[in-house]
């Protein structure tokens, strides 16, 4: 079945650092991919997406390029804040898990002053 | 205008005890979906709805689980003789239409089992 395999985190940063956290997929077809957030307290939000190979999803200044080659959709930030700590999870939907969501297993993200 | 609202937010039982859970949909979305979630784990699928039917039921763990939505808005996730095993944020999710749009999601019911 499809999967989604994120880096394995806490991820500790400094403000103004540059983030990456990885992600990779295992799907058939053409899944779309997703990053949802979820910040302290709050429920799950979408945060950027991709519905097809070389898009680039962008939102609050993250990005995130869907490559097919290498079935993976990395996020990024150039310059993260303390506002941006949070649990980040990749997702897909598409394939065989058509209408639902299938996430990865999140990674936190502290970033200190 | 309202999200995805959920209740209760909390929700403490025994093993072996029945609970109910309902979650309301945004309005006008078609397509409810119902997640599990375990500590420092992402969320798992479970079930979900096109209107009033299940149209793919294939998360659900075992026949203890079973899921409604007779109207086609609200939805109730009912869980029988539950295990400790079972304590978990339980999410829910609306969009439009399945396979089209954003899934919004609510603040989730934590369910604890003693």
């Amino acid at each position: 079945g499809d999967s989604v395999t994120q880096m394995e985190g806490p991820v500790t940063l400094s403000e103004e650092a540059f983030l990456t956290i990885n992600c990779t997929y295992t799907a058939t077809g053409y899944p779309s991919l997703f990053w949802y957030v979820q910040y302290p307290g709050e429920g799950l939000q979408l945060l950027l997406k991709a519905t097809k190979a070389d898009d680039k999803g962008s939102n609050k200044g993250f990005e995130a390029t869907y490559r097919k080659e290498t079935t993976s959709f990395h996020l990024e930030k150039g310059s993260v804040q303390v506002s941006d700590s949070a649990v980040y999870f990749c997702a897909l939907s598409g394939g065989t898990s058509y209408g639902k969501l299938t996430f990865g297993q999140g990674t936190i993200l502290t970033v200190h002053p | 205008g309202a999200g995805v609202s959920q209740t209760p937010s909390n929700k403490v039982t025994e093993k072996g005890k029945y609970v109910e859970l309902r979650c309301d949909p945004i309005s006008g979305h078609t397509a409810l979906y119902w997640y599990r979630q375990s500590l420092g784990q992402g969320p798992e699928f479970l079930i979900y709805f096109q209107g009033t039917g299940a149209a793919d039921d294939s998360g659900l763990p075992n026949d203890r689980f079973f899921a409604v939505r007779p109207e086609g808005s609200v939805s109730t996730l009912k869980i029988q003789r539950t295990e400790r095993g079972d304590s978990a944020v339980y999410l829910c999710a609306s969009s439009l239409n399945a396979g089209e749009g954003e899934q919004y999601f609510g603040p989730g019911t934590r369910l604890t089992v003693t």
